[in-house]
């Protein structure tokens, strides 16, 4: 069975300190690996899309990286407005997300 | 560009009634259509994918006759909350992508927050 779990749950950083979240999955035959970011009251906002491991893809502070069992959500030197829930989610058959639980990220200044 | 809508974002109504919400895609034709719904703190759980002009696929333990889903064209689907009681509750979310069965990206509307009193 498709599976995505996301670590940590939740995450609190000082603006300037860099971290990473975590995306560890099971599936039959990655189709995809997508990152969202959603903000609360929000539909998710649409950051990256991974399809092979040792993909990588970057946007401003934020970087993916993918490996054969997990993806890897770098950031750097986060600011306050980066505090979001951020989503992975796999591509299943049928053009299906299977979404994780999410990493809330509480950035303070 | 690929821009979701929903409509409305918030809606409050008494127990046994039915709720229609909205999703357009404004900028681009969606031949796929997927309603999502999402307890607080938690994830998004796939209700039903709905492709123009076909009946609607949905996910396992998803009461079709309660959640009434319609794809009459390719810029508009509509999920309706038959008798709608407290446990319905919950915040509503929809996604469009272009092709149906491809990995394409899906785009995601701002949501619709349900809450049945």
């Amino acid at each position: 069975e498709d599976q995505v779990t996301q670590s940590p749950e939740a995450l609190r950083l000082q603006e300037g300190e860099s971290s990473s979240l975590n995306c560890s999955y099971t599936v039959s035959g990655l189709r995809g690996l997508f990152w969202y970011r959603q903000d609360p009251g929000k539909g998710p906002k649409f950051l990256f899309t991974l399809y092979s491991a040792g993909e990588e893809k970057e946007k401003e502070r934020l970087k993916a990286t993918l490996t054969k069992k997990e993806s890897f959500l770098h950031i750097t030197a986060p600011k306050p407005e980066d505090s979001a829930t951020y989503l992975c989610a796999l591509s299943g058959g049928y053009n299906k997300l299977i979404f994780g639980a999410g990493t809330r990220l509480a950035v303070h200044p | 560009g690929a821009v979701v809508s929903q409509h409305p974002s918030r809606v409050i109504c008494k127990s046994g009634t039915s709720v229609k919400i909205e999703c357009r895609s404004l900028d681009f034709q969606a031949t796929t259509m997927f309603w999502y719904r999402q307890f607080p703190k938690q994830s998004l759980m796939l209700m039903a994918t709905s492709n123009e002009g076909s009946k609607a696929t949905y996910e396992q333990g998803v009461e079709k006759d309660k959640f009434l889903i319609n794809h009459a064209s390719l810029t508009l689907s509509t999920l309706t909350v038959t008798s709608a009681h407290p446990e319905d509750s919950s915040f509503y979310i929809c996604s469009a992508s272009y092709t149906s069965g491809g990995d394409n990206e899906q785009f995601f509307g701002p949501g619709t927050r349900l809450t049945v009193l």
